[in-house]
């Protein structure tokens, strides 16, 4: 049993890069869910989606993109890499609503130089 | 939105104290759930508790719906309990808020 899992675990980028880190879960659970975690903020959302092709803004979306063509699959995508968005980014998945019962992949952490 | 604070920020306990940790929601909540990062980061489930009580070994929790707070309880510490305590919540069909968390640390 897989569960949620990230890559990369680790990534080192340059300003103006693109970068997209990826997010598979094997539960065929229908909501998932990327969080940024900074200290001194705790778990803030960047995006969610209920299914396939259906996705929505969180607290925090500008300057990430994400795409839902699977149900297991949720990258996120910085389109320019800036330094504030160095951060520790958290995928995680639900089987019911967006509220329900969360589970939450390792994480990778990102530094942007 | 909803507003989510925790007390206490910080907690430094001997091994084998007990301990109360408190989440306090600005409006009433139908999903609620705590969470343990261990020192390594992982973020590990540990109740979904939107009302009423329950227990998992050493720990428990006890949400009251109606007074918008809940909490954990930590009985007979170990120092493997180190690490962030964070609880969230929502209400109707809406993503989790969370709180900024408490930072516990067990003594030997």
């Amino acid at each position: 049993d897989a569960g949620i899992t990230q890559s990369p675990r680790y990534k080192i980028t340059e300003t103006g890069r693109q970068v997209t880190l990826m997010c598979h879960q094997t539960w065929s659970h229908s909501y998932m869910f990327w969080y940024r975690q900074d200290l001194g903020h705790g778990l803030r959302l960047i995006y969610y989606s209920a299914a396939a092709d259906i996705t929505d803004k969180g607290e925090v979306p500008d300057g990430y993109v994400v795409s839902r063509s699977k149900t297991e699959n949720f990258p996120l995508t910085l389109e320019s890499a800036t330094r504030s968005q160095t951060s520790v980014y958290f995928c995680a998945s639900s089987d019911r609503d967006y509220g329900y019962e969360q589970y939450f992949g390792p994480g990778t952490r990102l530094t942007v130089t | 939105g909803i507003q989510v604070e925790q007390s206490p920020p910080d907690l430094i306990l001997q091994e084998g104290a007990n301990s109360t940790l408190r989440c306090n929601f600005s409006d009433s909540v139908n999903n609620l759930q705590w969470f343990h990062q261990n020192p390594w980061g992982q973020l590990i489930n540990l109740f979904y508790i939107p009302s009423g009580t329950k227990q998992n070994g050493r720990l428990s929790a006890t949400t009251v719906a109606t007074e918008r707070y809940s909490l954990l309880y930590i009985s007979s510490s170990q120092t493997t309990d180190s690490g962030v305590y964070f609880c969230a919540g929502s209400s109707g069909n809406t993503p989790l808020v969370f709180g900024k968390g408490t930072r516990l640390s067990v003594i030997a």
